[in-house]
């Protein structure tokens, strides 16, 4: 299973908002609605942001929200501040009892 | 509170084996199946392994399907992942995650370890 394809950086200043993709296949991202997306400070663990695409967990700001449009989702974070700068992780379910996760994107606010 | 605490890193030799605990609380651990994902140092997420809540489903990454074993003590409220045939490619901080939802096993994780780091070097 190839990982999913998202952008090595975005960038945004304070205020903004922006959008982070996640491309896959007709085999996960496009057929199933268990992708989710994860926030990850450097040397801390991952953050739940997203799950089921569009779903928001308890205590997750409402600036962060999910999408998708065929074989690509989307986060998007807006009023961006600067505790928002970190990487960020798309997941899917693909079907035959694995995960595929995306590579990853650093954000930078500028 | 939910907590998961990883332990049982270190260094070990090629060839060698070492076993992962993950010890949970402040959940009903039996009804959440298990995940364990590693990060290489300075790469991104690499899923390895899950187990279902009542370890009926069992599931595990193609690079390490043969060397690795998950299983779980509901009793004990654990996981466990036991790592033979290491190689330099498994060294990584590896992480143990809740599946968001109980009872199912999609992938989705909430409440993630802080992780424990294994290093495999000659």
């Amino acid at each position: 299973q190839s990982a999913l394809t998202q952008p090595a950086s975005v960038s945004g200043s304070p205020g903004q908002s922006i959008t982070i993709s996640c491309t896959g296949t007709s085999s996960d991202v496009g057929v199933y609605n268990y992708v989710s997306w994860y926030q990850q400070h450097p040397g801390k663990a991952p953050k739940l942001m997203i799950y089921d695409v569009t779903n928001r967990p308890s205590g997750v700001s409402n600036r962060f929200s999910g999408s998708k449009s065929g074989n690509t989702a989307s986060l998007t974070i807006s009023g961006l501040q600067s505790e928002d700068e970190a990487d960020y992780y798309c997941s899917s379910y693909t079907g035959i009892s694995s995960p595929v996760f995306g590579g990853g994107t650093k954000l930078t606010v500028l | 509170e939910v907590q998961l605490v990883e332990s049982g890193g270190g260094l070990v030799r090629p060839g060698g084996s070492l076993r992962l605990s993950c010890a949970a609380s402040g959940f009903t651990f039996s009804d959440y199946s298990i995940n364990w994902v590693r990060q290489a140092p300075g790469k991104g997420l690499e899923w390895v392994s899950s187990i279902s809540s009542n370890s009926n489903y069992i599931y595990y990454a193609d690079s390490v399907k043969g060397r690795f074993t998950i299983s779980r003590d509901n009793a004990k409220n654990s996981v466990y992942l036991q790592m033979n045939s290491l190689r330099a490619e498994d060294t990584a901080v590896y992480y143990c995650a809740r599946d968001v939802v109980p009872g199912t096993t999609f992938f989705m994780v909430d409440y993630w370890g802080q992780g424990t780091l294994v290093t495999v070097s000659s």
